[in-house]
């Protein structure tokens, strides 16, 4: 069955880096997502990503971030200059093909830590 | 704008006994309910989904769920839990004809502890 995927799994990073987490969506899917949630909080929208630019993006989605679909396969989330409040669990998510119903389907996470 | 609500952040249940996990939504459109469950180091995965049509909703594995309009609810519902079933259980809602983007707006989840 066709799944999501995310790499790395745990990311550790120093306050001032950039760090690119990765995903690998469902291979004909064509929206794409990024929810982030902060230990103990709910799961929060980021953005979404269709037709190669970004539909929607929350108020969290600032300058610092940005997403990329750079070879078809690939949709990485950059944050470049990490704060401590960037520590949380970052999730992908695809979602089929047009119409407003379709299930979207998450990757496994990748938890980013800002030391 | 869309909020959820999920007041129980964990619920306790021995094997075989009936659970409801509650949830309350807050939208000034219509929107579609959705239950997610994430087992440990596990990412979500959709349980069960309310479109339209019937307000009674059900999972292959037993969940079902109730569409509520008046009381803006969709308590998740199973008559007889398993050990399995411990995880922990999203609500979320979703504003349909938003572009086809249709980000999701969850709870703070419900940790469903299934115990001997």
């Amino acid at each position: 069955e066709p799944e999501v995927t995310q790499t790395p799994s745990h990311q550790v990073t120093q306050m001032g880096q950039e760090v690119i987490l990765r995903c690998v969506p469902i291979s004909n899917h064509l929206y794409f997502y990024w929810y982030r949630q902060i230990l103990g909080q709910k799961v929060e929208f980021l953005v979404s990503f269709y037709n190669n630019e970004i539909s929607e993006k929350s108020e969290i989605f600032d300058d610092q971030f940005s997403v990329e679909r750079p070879d078809g396969s690939n949709f990485t989330l950059k944050i470049r200059s990490t704060k401590l409040e960037d520590s949380a669990m970052y999730f992908c998510a695809s979602k089929g093909g047009q119409g407003s119903w379709g299930e979207q389907f998450f990757g496994p996470g990748t938890r980013l830590t800002v030391l | 704008a869309q909020s959820v609500t999920q007041l129980d952040s964990q619920v306790p249940v021995f094997e075989e006994a009936p659970v409801e996990l509650r949830c309350n939504y807050s939208s000034s459109v219509s929107v579609y309910l959705f239950w997610y469950v994430q087992y440990p180091n596990q990412g979500l995965q959709l349980l069960l989904k309310y479109l339209s049509g019937s307000t009674l909703v059900e999972s292959i594995n037993g969940f079902e769920a109730e569409f509520n309009k008046s009381q803006t609810s969709f308590h998740l519902r199973k008559p007889s839990v398993h050990i399995s079933d411990t995880a922990e259980y999203f609500c979320a809602v979703s504003a349909p004809g938003t572009g086809g983007g249709n980000k999701l707006t969850f709870g703070t989840g419900t940790q469903l502890k299934v115990e001997l």
